[in-house]
């Protein structure tokens, strides 16, 4: 079985100030992870793929195989990042099918 | 580059009834997946249509249905209506050719009485 953990349902940091969203999961063989953000009033987006190996709107991730997680990270948060983030995991063959963490709400204050 | 378009945006049912939910996919994207979400809960996977079959499914009873038609949008089916099944729907397109991500509706919210 799959399963996405994210321990933290609430994340509050001021601007400018480094921030780490925490993801763990579990699963047998060799997942494909997501970070998705959901911003006030809009859908559901995707923000990174660690196939991509790439950094958008200045947040990162690395998967860390030894230790289950994909931990999504910004240096300097600022207060447009304000949103709902959830990791999600595709295993394997499983096309388009994702398991959902239950999501973070990450809050920037000024 | 049209969007994934979901309908109606809101309903309200009685346990018992049935309901359909509509969803438009994005052009150029073949693959349609279907995720239901509880309030205060991640998405959770209820099937996937591609080429107009069922292609994988969630843990979701047989009451939970779909279609995918010839130009790639779809409809899901939920039968007897249970309290629990009030929540938010969404549909995501994708296109398994180019192994692009998903990409999400608005959703439709449904709540059953």
């Amino acid at each position: 079985a799959q399963r996405v953990t994210q321990p933290e349902k609430l994340l509050s940091v001021f601007k400018g100030a480094p921030v780490e969203l925490k993801c763990n999961y579990s699963y047998s063989g060799s997942p494909e992870l997501f970070w998705y953000v959901q911003y006030s009033r809009q859908r559901l987006q995707l923000l990174l793929r660690h196939i991509s190996r790439e950094s958008i709107k200045g947040f990162t991730a690395d998967l860390n195989k030894g230790e289950t997680s994909f931990h999504l990270k910004k240096p300097f948060a600022q207060e447009e990042d304000s949103a709902m983030y959830y990791c999600a995991l595709s295993g394997g063959t499983s096309y388009g099918k994702l398991t959902f963490g239950q999501g973070t709400i990450l809050t920037v204050h000024p | 580059e049209t969007g994934v378009t979901q309908s109606p945006t809101h309903l309200i049912k009685t346990r018992g009834q049935q309901v359909t939910l509509r969803c438009s996919s994005q052009s150029g994207h073949n693959t349609v997946s279907w995720y239901q979400q509880a309030l205060g809960q991640g998405p959770q996977f209820i099937f996937q249509y591609y080429r107009e079959e069922e292609n994988g499914r969630g843990n979701f009873p047989p009451r939970f249905s779909g279609l995918q038609f010839p130009n790639y949008s779809s409809e899901l089916n939920v039968n007897a209506l249970e309290l629990d099944d009030s929540a938010l729907y969404l549909c995501a397109s994708s296109d398994r050719g180019s192994n692009s991500p998903l990409h999400f509706g608005n959703g439709t919210r449904l709540t059953v009485t």
